[in-house]
């Protein structure tokens, strides 16, 4: 099984700056990486796939990087409904395993 | 709009079985992989399983496997999810998932379904 491991767990950051998430798989997962956001009691919503495609609707402030084993999420100018907690996932292999997640949080 | 409703949770004993629904409209069902991820209280995601679209192929989760069957009719437009042999490490938030195909990121969820086992 790949482990996900995200860091930070929580990240503190005022609005308007920038936030960077990282994701690191325990072997190599390729490009096959996606992340998604969840706000309190909501579903999650996918923002990137493929390690650096936004999904359709998400905003250009959101980027991907990354491929192999290491991965960033950069949100480069927080607004506040970006509070809230990010997960990676990869889909290279059999079992599908999401990270931890990052909160972002209010600074 | 792709729209998914789960529907089925509850609170049931340990060791027994419920069976977890979901409605999908807005898309072409059947050429669609689905899949079931949970979330237990205050934790992370946990994929469970996964159906092609044909129906062909399935995946699941170690923790799951022999005591959970993911199924679908494309005829209905439904995915379902029948879990027997329940365990409290089985409570969890049910989320439906479509994908574009197997081995793909999830492109959309349903609200969830709360299953709790407690005695």
């Amino acid at each position: 099984e790949i482990v996900m491991t995200q860091s930070p767990a929580t990240l503190s950051v005022s609005p308007g700056e920038r936030a960077t998430l990282s994701c690191r798989a325990s072997q190599s997962v390729s490009s096959n990486l996606a992340w998604y956001q969840q706000k309190p009691g909501q579903a999650p919503r996918l923002l990137i796939y493929g390690a650096y495609s936004r999904a359709t609707g998400i905003p250009g402030r959101f980027s991907g990087s990354g491929s192999g084993t290491d991965f960033t999420l950069t949100i480069s100018s927080l607004q506040s409904e970006d509070f809230a907690v990010y997960y990676c996932q990869q889909y290279n292999n059999w079992p599908l395993t999401f990270g931890g997640g990052t909160k972002v949080e209010i600074k | 709009e792709v729209y998914l409703l789960e529907s089925g949770g509850g609170l049931v004993r340990p060791g027994g079985s419920l069976r977890l629904s979901c409605a999908a409209s807005g898309f072409t069902f059947s050429d669609s992989a689905m899949s079931w991820v949970r979330q237990a209280p205050g934790k992370g995601l946990e994929w469970v399983s996964t159906l092609s679209g044909g129906g062909s192929f399935t995946y699941y989760a170690d923790s799951v496997k022999g005591r959970f069957t993911i199924s679908r009719d494309n005829a209905r437009n439904t995915l379902s999810l029948h879990m027997n042999s329940l365990r409290a490490e089985d409570t969890a938030v049910y989320f439906c998932a479509k994908s574009d195909d197997i081995l793909t990121s999830f492109v959309a969820w349903g609200q969830g379904s709360l299953v709790i086992v407690s005695s």
